[in-house]
């Protein structure tokens, strides 16, 4: 059974880097099947689709936040990142990371998530 | 255009039919997934495909698609399906994906 699990820091200032990690385990990251997302949901509010990373690196982010993400991911410790510049108190959400099978054809879907992590930008 | 399209709320009577529905132009070229989210937990895959349904999912639930909209059917509706439900799909890119903005579903 796929595990994945949210880590990093709750509460970040404004203006400086929001950063997590997401650990998967029961599977490997190093394969070609999956894509590994970061969506987020602020507080009483909708989810919203932040990017994926494939196994080789090749990383897709939402247009509105490409200049601020970085997805990275680190096979050897089955890790991948998130990474967001400059935040503010719109960034405030519940992060998940979440994985989605790479081939099935006109289809994405995401069939595991992580419990979510709260982080909150605020000073 | 890149947005789904989802009424914020519906409510259906205890054991009856209820329909949520998807739109947006880039469900003429993909197929939407659909998520049940409940209060203080991370959402869960319910439907995926043309009608694909996760082990563990009860087959009340269903979907379909027509032109650029997608539905999610539940037929005999519980009291635990009571949550928030989101569709998602890829954007007309291709590149991207785009959610719903959630249809609150209240179970009467």
């Amino acid at each position: 059974q796929v595990q994945l699990q949210e880590s990093g820091p709750g509460l970040v200032k404004p203006s400086q880097t929001l950063s997590l990690t997401c650990t998967v385990s029961g599977g490997s990251i190093n394969s070609g099947d999956y894509y590994w997302t970061w969506i987020r949901q602020p507080p009483g509010k909708g989810l919203e689709w932040i990017g994926y990373i494939y196994y080789s690196g090749s990383t897709y982010s939402t247009p509105s936040l490409r200049s601020r993400v970085t997805i990275s991911v680190d096979t050897s410790k089955n890790q991948f990142s998130l990474t967001l510049t400059s935040v503010t108190a719109a960034d405030t959400a519940v992060y998940y990371c979440a994985r989605t099978p790479a081939r099935v054809r006109g289809v994405i879907a995401f069939d595991y998530w992580g419990q979510g992590t709260l982080v909150t930008v605020s000073s | 255009s890149s947005e789904l399209t989802q009424d914020p709320a519906v409510s259906v009577a205890l054991g009856q039919t209820v329909r949520i529905t998807c739109q947006g132009d880039s469900l003429r070229r993909y197929y939407a997934s659909w998520y049940q989210q409940k209060p203080g937990q991370a959402p869960i895959l319910a439907i995926y495909g043309e009608n694909n349904r996760p082990s563990g999912i009860p087959d009340r639930f269903s979907g379909s698609s027509s032109g650029n909209t997608a539905s999610l059917t539940i037929t005999g509706a519980q009291a635990e399906d009571e949550a928030d439900y989101y569709c998602n799909s890829r954007d007309t890119s291709g590149n991207h994906v785009v959610f719903g903005g959630g249809t609150k579903l209240t179970v009467l």
